[in-house]
């Protein structure tokens, strides 16, 4: 069975700082790794995913997410963050590209 | 062109009622799935439909739960004997087929209330 840690509930981060939102996962088999994020009252949208080649992906809105296989990680990272960032994000594994494990999600709440 | 769409929005409904929820995918899009997401938690898997077919159900909490997509486009998803435990949002995705190089397009969800 797969699981996703994503240790922070909440991240209260100024505007224009940098901001890095920890995931963690654990499974026995390979997995292909997700971050989505979600707008209130809006549906998920996928930021970012590794499949497979560079473990440094980049995604949508500036976001960038390191796969690190020995820690079992997935961090994301923004270099500099916006108002309108402010959102729900959720990690997710899909292992063997079946359906997707989803962490418990972390809310950034960017403060102007 | 237009999303996922989820009808309805919001659905208040007592203990022991049935109700019935719908998603219409992206056109074109064989693969469907339904989610569940619980206050403060991320969604969960319920079931995945490949055209018509359930293809896989493992997501499926007990045999209240069950889901159609007849014509291969548009699905229900329906609750029998609703429990307060039911409450939660259901989301519904679709993609142009399975896979983590089909990227998955999610609706914004309904908001089901078992009072």
């Amino acid at each position: 069975a797969q699981s996703v840690t994503q240790l922070d509930s909440q991240v209260p981060v100024f505007e224009e700082a940098p901001v890095e939102l920890r995931c963690n996962y654990s499974s026995s088999v390979s997995v292909y790794l997700f971050w989505y994020v979600q707008y209130p009252n809006q549906g998920l949208q996928l930021l970012l995913k590794y499949l497979s080649g560079s473990t440094l992906v980049k995604g949508i809105n500036g976001f960038e997410a390191e796969f690190n296989k020995s820690q079992t990680s997935f961090h994301l990272r923004k270099p500099s963050v916006h108002i309108s960032d402010t959102a729900e994000y959720f990690c997710a594994v899909s292992p063997y590209g079946q359906n997707f494990v989803f962490g418990p999600g972390t809310r950034l709440s960017v403060l102007p | 062109g237009a999303g996922v769409s989820q009808t309805p929005s919001n659905k208040v409904t007592e203990k022991g009622k049935y109700v019935e929820l719908r998603c219409d995918p992206i056109s074109g899009h064989t693969a469907l799935y339904w989610y569940r997401q619980s206050l403060g938690q991320g969604p969960e898997f319920l079931i995945y439909f490949q055209g018509t077919g359930a293809a896989d159900d493992s997501g499926l909490p007990n045999d209240r739960f069950f889901a159609v997509r007849p014509e291969g486009s548009v699905s229900t998803l329906k609750i029998q004997r609703t429990e307060r435990g039911d409450s939660a949002v259901y989301l519904c995705a679709s993609s142009t087929t399975r896979g983590p190089y089909n990227e998955q397009f999610f609706g914004p969800g309904t908001r089901l209330t078992v009072l």
